[in-house]
């Protein structure tokens, strides 16, 4: 257990579904993440929220939409996904981002299947 | 760019040891992270280095060479549970992590 917990951990979707991950953490971090793992490629960095504000955003398309309530939980909405965004999308925290090198914990990610 | 390199895979025997290499060109450099990850489970971190040299911990070491843009995990007294995938991430100079794709690591009897 890292203290990050993430719900569905599968889930599969038609491309006209609209779905949502959630992500909570019991860890009083101020910093939260999503990122899209694929099988033999790196970690994606999709969205980062510090103290709940938005301060990352790596070009991710539109169909993905990130929402951060407060500082202990984390959405991912789905909607409209094409099939090469299955893959496992992880969520992480750490204090912060800002002034140092903070590490990051993981959940154990959601396996999403598009079909 | 921004480039991680690690092998794929990896294969090793029980009881041994293993090292695993990473090398990196980064934009500015904060600190090289090592993760473990079991599959279908959350990475977990093992190891931080930002200074040269080699940090101990238990059967686990992480060893930098910032001058070569170089780090290694190194895996003693292998154990079966020892197999997992092993990710390398340098944080950058805007203190982002940037990923390697991960060496598998399979242990055999």
């Amino acid at each position: 257990e890292t203290g990050v917990t993430q719900t569905p951990r599968h889930l599969v979707m038609g491309m006209t579904n609209k779905k949502s991950l959630k992500c909570e953490q019991h860890l009083g971090h101020n910093a939260m993440y999503w990122y899209k793992q694929s099988a033999k490629k790196p970690l994606e960095l999709m969205f980062v929220y510090n103290f709940k504000e938005q301060t990352e955003n790596n070009s991710v398309p539109s169909r993905f939409s990130p929402e951060c309530p407060n500082s202990s939980h984390l959405f991912l909405h789905l909607h409209t996904l094409q099939p090469e965004d299955s893959a496992l999308y992880l969520c992480a925290s750490s204090q912060d981002t800002a002034g140092g090198a903070e590490t990051q914990y993981f959940g154990p990610g959601t396996r999403l299947l598009v079909l | 760019g921004q480039n991680i390199d690690q092998p794929t895979e990896m294969t090793a025997t029980e009881g041994a040891i293993v090292q695993i290499n990473c090398t990196y060109q980064t934009s500015g450099f904060n600190g090289l992270f090592w993760y473990q990850q079991h599959a279908g489970e959350a990475p977990t971190f093992l190891s931080y280095n930002v200074l040269d040299g080699l940090e101990e911990k238990g059967r686990f070491s992480s060893f930098l060479s910032r001058s070569k843009g170089y780090s290694y995990l190194l895996l003693k007294e292998l154990q079966m549970k020892d197999s997992a995938s092993y990710l390398c991430a340098v944080m950058d100079s805007n203190y982002q992590l940037i990923w390697g794709a991960g060496t598998k690591l399979i242990i055999k009897p």
